[in-house]
């Protein structure tokens, strides 16, 4: 009974293709998130989805499109992989009105590209 | 000036040993401080949160918050082994920009 699902866990690819990253939350709530960790470990958010209305669109490269079919489900594709893409992206949910800052993350996927 | 400056370690203590984990932030705004603990090839999990100033105590676990500072702390008593992860504090401005504002995190290890 996973809280935060990902998939892949692990995507190895190379420059130039196009790529998805799967996040479903079963937890209920209404506010679901994408991070990026570089190498140094530094957690920075990327997108943020409310009831599937972007709320948060941090200054990332547009090749990077999150989609949100669901308040369950945000995916994000990235087009045309630079290897600077390689890090982990982790996915996380909250309930907005009660506690946005009571996040749950995801396992991680993590991105190499060569 | 980052929003959120954090000490990224490394930090080695013997077990048993009292660990003091810290950040200091710019923004005068946040209201939420969060300690969450990775462990390693792990996603975030959240391990304490306090509003505003003050202490709170979980367990061998006290989070202390001083705004007049701008400065927040995590104090582990009893360190263990299964303490060892890196320790990420996080800043959350309710009526502002809605997000989370991370520090680097510090890695801490706990030696038997």
């Amino acid at each position: 009974d996973t809280a935060v699902s990902q998939t892949p866990k692990y995507l190895v690819t190379q420059m130039g293709n196009d790529k998805s990253i799967k996040c479903e939350q079963n937890l209920g709530h209404d506010t679901m998130y994408w991070y990026k960790q570089d190498s140094k470990k530094f957690l920075k958010i990327m997108f943020s989805y409310n009831n599937k209305e972007l709320i948060i669109n941090e200054t990332v490269p547009n090749r990077f499109s999150p989609k949100s079919p669901d308040k369950a489900h945000l995916n994000l594709h990235i087009n045309s992989l630079e290897l600077g893409d390689s890090a982990v992206y982790f996915c996380a949910s909250s309930r907005r009105e009660v506690s946005s800052y009571e996040q749950y993350f995801g396992p991680g996927t993590r991105l190499t590209v060569t | 000036q980052k929003e959120v400056e954090q000490d990224p370690g490394p930090l080695s203590v013997p077990e048993g040993a009292i660990v003091s984990l810290n950040c200091t932030y710019s923004n005068s705004a946040f209201q939420y401080f969060m300690w969450y603990r990775q462990y390693s090839r792990k996603g975030p999990e959240l391990l304490m949160y306090t509003y505003s100033s003050g202490n709170k105590e979980d367990g061998r676990f006290t989070a202390q918050v001083d705004k007049s500072s701008k400065y927040i702390s995590l104090f582990i008593r009893d360190s263990q082994p299964s303490d060892s992860a890196t320790y990420l504090c996080a800043m959350y401005d309710e009526g502002g920009s809605e997000k989370l504002v991370f520090g680097k995190g510090t890695k801490l290890t706990v030696n038997p």
